[in-house]
């Protein structure tokens, strides 16, 4: 059974970056074709999306946050990682880290459905000085 | 971006009581429709994708339907395990945004 596990800086200072990983378990990062989000939720908030990548290190990031997002995936630890940088309180969250599954629906006869279908537990970032 | 409003915001109900979720997209979005569930901390739960295909292992009480701009989640008889925030996705497009969730509460 898949398994994904964030790890990384709890609490970070204004200005500095926000870095964190997602080990994947049960499962080959390589495999599948899949791609590997990242998503979060400041506290009492609802979820944004903040990108993802493939095995291959292709990306895509949310416009928003583009300009301080990187992304890296490293297939021989079977993980992925996320780096935020110039943090603000704003970015203060759970962060999450997902696989994008993949579906067809026959009924509309068409495939390309994109679904995050195997989370991690979260884990909780606090911008503070 | 696509923009994605739920309504209610908020909704009570009572165990065995039908509820209905309902996800508006700013512009058509086909059947590129999720929906998740989520509890108090916790990780977001896939329900169902494309729209209407109930995720393995989620309960036949939950359905989803739509199409365009308009989609609706139904659960048929609300369990005391539901009560939960139920958000829905677009992934119609590159960007992927969700819902600002509905939150359902015991009565």
């Amino acid at each position: 059974q898949l398994q994904l596990q964030e790890s990384g800086s709890g609490l970070v200072k204004p200005s500095q970056t926000l870095s964190l990983t997602c080990a994947v378990s049960g499962g080959s990062i390589s495999s599948g074709g899949y791609s590997w989000s990242w998503i979060r939720q400041p506290p009492g908030k609802g979820l944004e999306w903040i990108g993802y990548i493939y095995h291959s290190g292709s990306t895509y990031y949310n416009p928003s946050l583009m300009s301080r997002v990187t992304m890296s995936v490293d297939s021989s630890k079977n993980q992925f990682s996320l780096n935020l940088s110039s943090v603000t309180a704003a970015d203060t969250a759970v962060y999450y880290c997902a696989r994008d599954g993949k579906g067809y629906s026959s009924s509309s006869g068409r495939g390309g459905y994109y679904y995050m279908d195997v989370w991690g537990k979260g884990t909780t970032v606090t911008v503070s000085s | 971006d696509i923009q994605m409003t739920q309504s209610p915001s908020s909704l009570s109900a009572s165990v065995g009581d039908r509820v209905t979720i309902t996800c508006r997209a700013s512009q058509s979005i086909s059947t590129y429709l999720n929906w998740y569930q989520q509890k108090p901390g916790r990780a977001p739960k896939l329900l169902i994708y494309a729209a209407s295909i109930l995720q393995s292992g989620v309960p036949s009480r939950f359905s989803g339907s739509g199409s365009g701009t308009d989609f609706t989640l139904t659960i048929s008889s609300l369990q005391p395990e539901d009560f939960a925030t139920y958000f829905c996705q677009q992934s119609y497009s590159t960007l992927w945004t969700f819902g600002q969730g509905t939150k359902v509460e015991i009565k």
